[in-house]
């Protein structure tokens, strides 16, 4: 069954670490994006990708970088970890290149910056 | 930019009521896709149900909705809660010639069901 995983699923880091979220898919989709949830604010875009070798800016980028090397796979880096970036987060892969596309979510990952 | 309002954070009702989830939008396009994903306790979001068609309603899994580009809303409702329906819902806007087909999230409604 096609899915999508992450990895780590629980991370605790310090202040000014740096911290790699790693997400894989075997869907065979061309569009992935990183999410954060936070209670309040819902599901917030952070990056996303067309494909291998791709990565756009999503809706809240700073203090994130995203890196897509493969169609399968699409990391998270955070190079100075904050507390503000404390929360859960989400990959996901999109099975259309167009705006009626389903999203299919990962397990999510709980990062915690001390 | 686009935005989505979920104007309730957190709604309880008990077993058997109806239920209503407000969800209102912005966005300067003229074909909007609206999606409602459920996540329940320690899972991940899902897809619910979505509609890209003006006054047509669209039903899953007892869940509808109704796409109202007039009133720019696409509340959820269901006829009669059940416990297992207690979860988080989104709402989230794309656009029909959105490349990358990215979603615009409201905040969430929690939905609690009681007996």
């Amino acid at each position: 069954e096609a899915a999508v995983t992450q990895s780590p699923r629980n991370k605790v880091a310090v202040t000014g670490g740096k911290v790699t979220l790693s997400c894989n898919q075997t869907n065979n989709h061309n569009n992935m994006y990183w999410y954060r949830q936070d209670t309040g604010h819902g599901l917030r875009l952070i990056h996303y990708s067309y494909g291998a070798g791709s990565t756009e800016k999503g809706d809240i980028p700073d203090g994130y970088k995203a890196s897509r090397p493969s169609q399968e796979n699409f990391s998270l880096i955070l190079e100075l970890a904050t507390p503000s970036q404390t929360s859960v987060y989400f990959c996901a892969s999109g099975d259309g290149d167009w705006g009626d596309a389903e999203q299919f979510f990962g397990p999510g990952t709980r990062l915690t910056v001390l | 930019g686009d935005s989505v309002t979920q104007t309730e954070g957190l709604v309880t009702l008990t077993e058997g009521l109806p239920v209503m989830l407000n969800c209102t939008y912005q966005t300067i396009y003229s074909n909007p896709f609206l999606f409602w994903y459920v996540q329940h306790l320690n899972e991940s979001p899902r897809l619910l149900l979505k509609s890209f068609t003006d006054n047509k309603r669209t039903e899953h899994q007892g869940f509808h909705a109704t796409l109202h580009k007039s009133s720019s809303s696409f509340h959820l409702q269901k006829s009669s809660a059940q416990l297992s329906d207690s979860a988080l819902y989104y709402c989230a806007l794309s656009d029909r010639n959105n490349a990358g087909a990215k979603l615009t999230f409201g905040g969430g409604t929690r939905l609690t069901v009681r007996p």
